[in-house]
């Protein structure tokens, strides 16, 4: 079945950036778009991000253009997204996520990575 | 950007009708395809789909989940509550990007 393995926390200083991955098994990786969404904590769901990993075809959020950036590595099947000049407002768990097909919501899920930015 | 309003929280009892409502700031139906989503999430987990394009069941998902609406007003309705359904529920939408999230509903007992 479709899984997502996100990378671990991180605790990261300000200023700093901070990389984290995503291994989908299960599928095709190059078949699907993969998303990436914010949860502050306590708060709602903020969409990021996509990416195609055929292509490396990207679509952002206006809000995390220029803090965000995401990138697939086709040999290892692992979608990146990294986060630069870090500061308190990024802390948050960070998850990547797949839908089936185009406006079926995302039925996948990965655990989530939990981002602390402190000095 | 679509903004969704959700009411933040709904008290409920176990066995009763749970009604959770999400508003659009525009349309977010195309032709016959309303494209609003639910999920569920609870603590310390990912959320969970559980209706795609306003009224169609995920995989696995109990039938005493059901959605329903178009345009800008959608609903998520729950019958009968039980316990384990205690949790936060999100719509979003997937009719322009960005996709935005409503601000949650939290279910509780009352």
């Amino acid at each position: 079945q479709v899984k997502l393995l996100q990378s671990g926390a991180a605790l990261v200083k300000p200023g700093t950036s901070v990389k984290m991955s995503c291994k989908p098994s299960g599928y095709t990786f190059t078949d699907y778009w993969m998303s990436w969404v914010k949860q502050s904590h306590g708060q709602s769901l903020e969409w990021i991000g996509e990416i195609y990993p055929n292509s490396g075809a990207t679509n952002f959020n206006e809000k995390f253009k220029g803090k965000a950036t995401l990138t697939v590595d086709k040999s290892t099947s692992t979608s990146y997204m990294e986060l630069s000049r870090l500061t308190s407002e990024d802390s948050a768990i960070y998850y990547c996520t797949r839908s089936n097909y185009n406006n079926y919501g995302f039925a996948y899920w990965g655990q989530g990575t939990l981002v602390t930015v402190s000095s | 950007d679509i903004v969704l309003t959700q009411s933040p929280a709904l008290a409920v009892s176990l066995g009763q009708r749970a009604t959770i409502s999400c508003r659009a700031s525009q349309s977010v139906s195309v032709s016959r395809y309303n494209l609003m989503h639910w999920y569920q999430q609870k603590p310390g987990q990912q959320p969970k789909l559980l209706i795609y394009r306003a009224s169609n069941l995920a995989s696995g998902i109990p039938a005493r989940f059901s959605g329903s609406g178009s345009g800008t007003d959608f609903t998520l309705t729950i019958n009968p509550v039980q316990a384990d359904d205690i949790a936060t529920y999100y719509c979003q939408q997937s009719r322009e990007s960005p996709w935005t999230f409503g601000g949650g509903t939290k279910l509780e007992l009352k």
